[in-house]
């Protein structure tokens, strides 16, 4: 299995509290990413990075920030949480050359 | 707009053969890739195709048409692991490798 942590794996917080997912991988992979998996919608991208400090919107980016300092590391910040954004959250690394996506465990994520 | 678009739902019986179709409008085509995801778990990578044709893998098979904007998944000899939901994804664009998902098909084998 692509080696590629997601933490924490279940977390709780209330509206308008900061929220930082983390994503680590030891695959030393260039490309990263976060989706957000919600019944009737699938995944969807929040943002994706293609190297260090190389960072690109996806579809659903309002609300979310990202920081990728070093390779193995990306990190999705939630600056105000709202309850919109309850929701499973996927990590997801990648080569390109279009090789296939690897994806970590998931967090699941409730803002109440 | 980008679209993909998948069945919501399909059953099966076990021991028999599925397809699962996926259609796609998007502003360009740099490949599809199919990957299954059981409840509760990752999506992990079963196929992929850039150019039109069959790539088979096993139990599994994939077959892509780009002048139709169309694959599908076969999957033969139906076991009930096979329950769980089936993502078609697509990368749209040659200049970056954001890929856009379908919604899923969610798949129910039965005994």
């Amino acid at each position: 299995d692509a080696g590629i942590t997601q933490s924490p794996r279940h977390k709780v917080t209330e509206t308008g509290t900061p929220v930082t997912l983390r994503c680590h991988q030891t695959e030393n992979h260039r490309y990263m990413y976060w989706y957000r998996q919600d019944p009737g919608h699938g995944l969807r991208l929040i943002h994706y990075s293609y190297g260090v400090k190389d960072t690109d919107k996806g579809e659903v980016s309002d609300g979310y920030s990202v920081s990728r300092s070093k390779t193995e590391d990306f990190l999705l910040t939630l600056e105000s949480a709202t309850s919109s954004q309850t929701s499973v959250y996927f990590c997801a690394i990648g080569d390109g050359n279009n090789q296939p996506q690897h994806f970590g465990d998931g967090t699941r994520l409730s803002i109440l | 707009g980008q679209n993909i678009d998948q069945p919501t739902e399909m059953t099966a019986t076990e021991g028999a053969i599925v397809q699962i179709n996926c259609t796609y409008q998007t502003s360009g085509f740099n490949g599809l890739f199919w990957y299954q995801q059981h409840a509760g778990e990752a999506p992990t990578f079963l196929s992929y195709n850039v150019l039109d044709g069959l790539e088979e893998k096993g139990r599994f098979s994939s077959f892509l048409s780009r002048s139709k904007g169309y694959s599908y998944l076969l999957l033969k000899e139906l076991q009930m692991k096979d329950s769980a939901s089936y993502l078609c994804a697509v990368r749209a664009s040659s200049g970056t490798y954001k890929y856009i998902f379908g919604t899923g098909t969610r798949l129910k084998v039965l005994a």
